[in-house]
């Protein structure tokens, strides 16, 4: 079974680009996370679906970032006028909870460094 | 204040030592999973423990939900073990946070 994929691997841009990042989940996964993970940090949420849903966006700063999933399934973060603030590993993230719960299986990332 | 919280920061290890990590979270929770992190990014699940002990080779991972810790033992540290191990919780609504982790580095 395929597990979550996401590109670009690396992306590299100079302040004030626009930048976006894909993330296709796991299927039949209804659940989607996306973080941020600046350098020496631990992933910090930034938003997540359910279906095409978003539950929770309260850490995505709104004015630059925005995230869709409009079918329910792949998702596109994008980053408008991007700033050295910005530079992290960007990590997606799918899960498909049932009883009990089941933690969410992650992608190997989009490292972003902004200059 | 933070709902998960590591310690220690970083660690140094002769390979062979072992190495515990501790895990502390301030709030309920739903699920409680530990991630290894290598060096290029990459996260590997390790244990999904919300309770009670799991072992798995040489880690070991304990969560005692009413003193609201987990820890993870590693036992005869390698160099490969080298890395940043991270814990987080589900908080109920599917939403998970992370702590900020623990860089192991595991020298010759």
């Amino acid at each position: 079974e395929a597990g979550v994929t996401q590109s670009p691997r690396y992306a590299v841009l100079q302040e004030g680009q626009a930048v976006s990042f894909w993330c296709d989940p796991i299927s039949g996964h209804d659940t989607l996370y996306w973080y941020q993970q600046p350098r020496d940090q631990g992933p910090q949420l930034l938003v997540y679906f359910r279906d095409e849903a978003v539950i929770d966006n309260s850490q995505l700063p709104s004015d630059r970032f925005s995230a869709v999933r409009p079918k329910g399934t792949n998702s596109t973060l994008k980053i408008q006028s991007a700033k050295q603030g910005d530079t992290a590993t960007y990590l997606c993230a799918s899960s498909q909870p049932g009883q009990g719960g089941e933690a969410p299986l992650f992608g190997e990332g989009t490292r972003l460094s902004v200059l | 204040g933070q709902q998960v919280q590591q310690s220690p920061a970083s660690l140094v290890l002769q390979e062979g030592e072992n190495a515990e990590l501790q895990c502390n979270f301030s709030t309920s929770l739903n699920s409680m999973q530990w991630f290894y992190q290598r060096p290029e990014g990459s996260l590997v699940s390790l244990f999904y423990n919300p309770s009670g002990t799991k072992q798995s080779g040489r880690l070991t991972s304990t969560t005692v939900i009413k003193e609201r810790r987990s820890s993870l033992h590693i036992s005869s540290s390698q160099i490969t073990d080298s890395g940043t191990y991270l814990c987080a919780i589900g908080t109920g609504g599917y939403k998970v946070v992370f702590g900020s982790g623990t860089r192991l580095l595991v020298s010759p």
